[in-house]
């Protein structure tokens, strides 16, 4: 079935720094990758998506793309805010079943930003 | 546009109890989610409904969990009986045509 793998947190860096969050995925079609943030107390929202190869997604500072041949959508920001804080979740559905298909998520990469 | 609303928004019960969950989509969407959220982890698909039909039940532990969606608007998942592994996040979600999911803010249970 498909999965998702993000890598471990937590994952602490200083403001300003580079941001790599690493995802790969595994799925028997073509899926849709998307990028999920859950601040502290708040709900999930939609951080960025792709639908198809070589896509681009961005969205707050923060791209990820879609890389057919190495399975991978990993997540990049040039430099962190101390408000970036927050619990990042990969996932992908694998498209139109009269609708959209429900979601497979990673487990969560927890992102620390000390100031 | 009001978002997906869900209630409780907590709920402590004893191992054995039942509990349910209500959710009321965005309206005019017609697929509706349920999610587990189990502290730590990503969120799992329970079932999927199209309309008031279910398209996806896979993971849903049906010896324990229904779900129903009345008139294809607002939904209910119920765990009868519960066990203390059912301790997590319950996340309602919606999607219509040409729009993404939407999340729910969630109900959390502890089972004791």
């Amino acid at each position: 079935g498909d999965s998702v793998t993000q890598m471990e947190g937590p994952v602490t860096l200083s403001e300003e720094a580079f941001l790599t969050i690493n995802c790969t995925y595994t799925a028997t079609g073509y899926p849709s990758l998307f990028w999920y943030v859950q601040y502290p107390g708040e709900g999930l929202q939609l951080l960025l998506k792709a639908t198809k190869a070589d896509d681009k997604g961005s969205n707050k500072g923060f791209e990820a793309t879609y890389r057919k041949e190495t399975t991978s959508f990993h997540l990049e920001k040039g430099s962190v805010q101390v408000s970036d804080s927050a619990v990042y979740f990969c996932a992908l559905s694998e498209g139109a079943r009269g609708g959209a298909d429900g979601l497979t998520f990673g487990k969560g990469t927890h992102l620390i930003i000390q100031p | 546009e009001a978002g997906v609303a869900q209630s409780p928004r907590y709920k402590i019960i004893e191992k054995r109890q039942s509990v349910a969950f209500w959710c009321n989509p965005i309206s005019g969407h017609a697929t509706l989610y349920w999610y587990q959220q189990i502290l730590g982890q990503g969120p799992k698909l329970l079932i999927q409904f199209q309309n008031n039909g279910v398209v996806d039940d896979s993971q849903l532990p049906k010896d324990r969990f229904s779900a129903e969606r009345l008139k294809g608007v607002d939904s209910t998942l119920k765990i009868q009986p519960a066990k203390l592994e059912d301790s997590a996040v319950y996340l309602c979600a919606s999607s219509g045509q040409g729009h993404g999911y939407t999340f729910g803010s969630g109900t959390r249970l502890t089972v004791v």
